[in-house]
């Protein structure tokens, strides 16, 4: 069974920091999802991570994939208040459904 | 404009009382897939439809049914809701086959309370 772990699952962090989510995960899996949540919100598509050393990046996001690993991380560079949010990690379990990490609650603090 | 909507966003219910929550996407997605979310647990998925006529368990599929019976609709059916059903819902779909990233794309989610 695919177990997806994320952590921290809460990070505050003053603006113009540097952090990173870390994304692990139990059963090979080549695809994987990052999306970001605003409260009261829908799911936004961040990056799709389709293999083994991919890496996107978006403004002052970074996500890389690790396969081997079964490692993905999302970097963030120089946080911004509008950063504030909860990031969720999502890894693709047979094509059939997808397998969520619990989220990180990102505060970004000024 | 490409997207998912579902419908009511918002529900207050009792005990027992039928309802359905209506998911509709206007993409041509092959799969759609119906998701709850619980404080702590992310999102965990309920069924899932490759195709029309074609629906599968997910991971918490108790208490739920699902049907597809059209290409864009896959209506979430909770014949007799209980408190342990509230929750927040989202509908999801994606297209399959191909060059396809099996991306999903959320609904904006149903507010779910059951009393």
């Amino acid at each position: 069974e695919l177990k997806v772990e994320q952590n921290p699952l809460f990070l505050s962090m003053q603006e113009g920091k540097n952090y990173t989510i870390y994304c692990n995960y139990s059963t090979t899996s080549d695809r994987l999802y990052w999306y970001r949540q605003d409260p009261g919100k829908s799911l936004e598509s961040l990056f799709v991570l389709l293999s083994n050393g991919a890496v996107k990046q978006e403004g002052r996001l970074m996500a890389s994939l690790d396969t081997k690993a079964r490692l993905s991380t999302l970097h963030i560079t120089a946080a911004v208040h509008d950063l504030s949010a909860t990031y969720f990690c999502a890894v693709d379990d047979s094509g059939n459904k997808l397998v969520f990490g619990a989220g990180t609650i990102l505060r970004v603090k000024s | 404009e490409a997207q998912v909507t579902q419908n009511p966003r918002y529900l207050i219910t009792v005990t027992g009382k039928k309802l359905t929550v209506t998911c509709s996407q206007n993409m041509n997605h092959e799969y759609m897939s119906w998701y709850r979310q619980d404080p702590g647990l992310g999102l965990r998925q309920i069924y899932y439809s490759m195709n029309v006529e074609a629906t599968d368990k997910g991971d918490v599929p108790e208490g739920y049914k699902v049907s597809r019976k059209e290409k864009r609709n896959f209506p979430l059916i909770l014949e007799s809701p209980s408190p342990n059903q509230t929750s927040l819902y989202f509908c999801a779909s994606s297209p399959l086959g191909g060059t396809s990233s099996y991306e999903q794309y959320f609904g904006p989610g149903t507010r779910l309370t059951v009393t």
